[in-house]
């Protein structure tokens, strides 16, 4: 079975660009998370879904920052415009059912911005 | 308050050596998840096991095994003749019943060397 899929695995971008990243999560799960780590601060939840509504974003840094899920094999983050600090990997994750369920991430996008 | 201390920042042995991996938590949640990920040097988060507060029994897969002790709040893993292919970050985490905020551990940077 597919896991969580993400792209672009890997992207160099400069500062103000826009960085769109993309996630397509397991099959029948109904959760999809966004999460940032960086040698600093860790993993952080950024944002996360239920059947493609926004539950909690209160993990997004700033306004520069934006997350959609059209559907529920689709989501995107959004960076606009990057700034070098947003240097970090991304990950996309999704889970079925309940809190507590297993949470399963994708390989991650390595965002470097210059 | 919600904590998880991984208070091994790396550890540093030989192929075939077991090795230990603490864990200690603090909650003060009856119900909560338990949960280690590896991951390897080429960065993508693995899920290896999910452990809820009423299931005490220590796990066994292949050359893993967990051991869950309440009485202490911890929640160790042991890596049984440990091999090359074992190095890695690993990362402890608590899930609380009520919400999907993943509390993560600073992880442990294990390095087996040949």
């Amino acid at each position: 079975d597919a896991g969580v899929i993400q792209s672009p695995r890997h992207e160099v971008t400069e500062m103000g660009q826009e960085v769109t990243l993309r996630c397509k999560p397991i099959s029948g799960h109904d959760y999809l998370f966004w999460y940032r780590q960086t040698m600093m601060r860790g993993l952080e939840l950024l944002i996360y879904f239920n059947n493609n509504v926004p539950i909690d974003d209160s993990g997004m840094p700033e306004d520069r920052f934006s997350a959609k899920m059209p559907n529920a094999s689709f989501s995107t983050l959004k960076i606009q415009p990057s700034e070098p600090r947003d240097s970090a990997v991304y990950f996309c994750a999704s889970s079925f059912g309940f809190p507590g369920n297993t949470i399963y991430f994708g390989e991650g996008s390595w965002l470097t911005v210059v | 308050a919600q904590k998880v201390t991984q208070a091994q920042t790396e550890i540093s042995v030989v192929e075939k050596e077991d090795v230990t991996l603490d864990c200690v938590y603090e909650t003060r949640d009856t119900t909560y998840y338990l949960f280690w990920y590896k991951q390897p040097p080429s960065g993508e988060l693995v899920f290896l096991i999910r452990r809820n507060s009423f299931d005490e029994q220590n796990e066994i897969s292949g050359r893993y095994s967990w051991n869950f002790q309440k009485s202490t709040s911890s929640f160790n893993f042991t890596i049984t003749a440990s091999q090359v292919v074992d190095s890695a970050v690993y990362f402890c985490a608590l899930s609380r019943e009520s919400n999907y905020q993943l509390i993560w551990g600073a992880g442990t940077k294990l390095i087996i060397k040949p």
